[in-house]
């Protein structure tokens, strides 16, 4: 069965760095791309990047280029989200999911996501 | 980026209502889209991809058509736990677009 499972929540400072995970089971982890999607509260979805586990190839979207950092552990099969410096306005829902062999694809599998709550 | 704007932003419906909901792009995506059903609190789900066709494990009663810019989620019959809101996603090119939403509610 392939799941993917997220680090718990967060409750961080403003200016604090964070690194979430989501660990992928029950596939070939580095042969399927990453994502990463953004939900703030009470919001639509927004993709944040993508990353393909077998060689780190990551692509961002220009939203968050340089906002985050995306990487993967391929021999414990996990990805990451990182923040260097946390703002208020990152406090939402973070979800990783599974896109496939292809870098352009849509998201069969998802997390169940990872609550990022900044606040002084 | 392509754009993608959905219609309505939000409907009312019965159990057994036909409902139909409405993705377009803002430039030509040939069959690049993908359905999402999320509900409350819940990640979301992947309902149709390649703008047609139906994931394993969803109802037929889910369906997608359409390509180019304007394409078309359909429920045939709306069942109690199709209550959520529905999002189309491009993936004909970088960076992958979610459009805004669809919440169905009931009647």
């Amino acid at each position: 069965e392939v799941q993917l499972v997220q680090s718990g929540a967060e409750v961080k400072k403003p200016g604090e760095s964070l690194k979430i995970s989501c660990k992928g089971s029950g596939y070939s982890f580095t042969s399927y791309w990453i994502g990463w999607v953004r939900q703030m509260p009470g919001k639509g979805l927004e993709w944040m990047g993508i990353i393909y586990p077998g060689d780190s190839d990551t692509r961002y979207s220009p939203s968050f280029q340089g906002q985050v950092t995306i990487s993967a552990d391929k021999s414990i099969s996990t990805a990451y989200l990182q923040w260097s410096s946390l703002k208020a306005s990152d406090t939402a829902m973070y979800y990783c999911a599974r896109g496939n062999w292809a870098a352009l694809a849509h998201f069969d599998y998802w997390g169940q996501g990872t609550l990022v709550t900044v606040s002084s | 980026a392509i754009q993608l704007t959905q219609s309505p932003s939000s409907l009312s419906a019965s159990v057994g209502d036909r409902v139909t909901i409405t993705c377009r792009a803002s430039q030509g995506i040939s069959s690049a889209l993908a359905w999402y059903q999320q509900k409350p609190g819940k990640a979301p789900k992947l309902l149709i991809y390649d703008a047609s066709s139906l994931e394993s494990g969803v109802p037929s009663r889910f369906s997608g058509s359409g390509s180019g810019t304007d394409f078309t989620l359909t429920i045939s019959s709306l069942q109690p736990e199709d209550f959520a809101t529905y999002y189309c996603q491009q993936f004909n090119s970088y960076p992958l677009t979610f459009g805004p939403g669809t919440k169905v509610d009931i009647k």
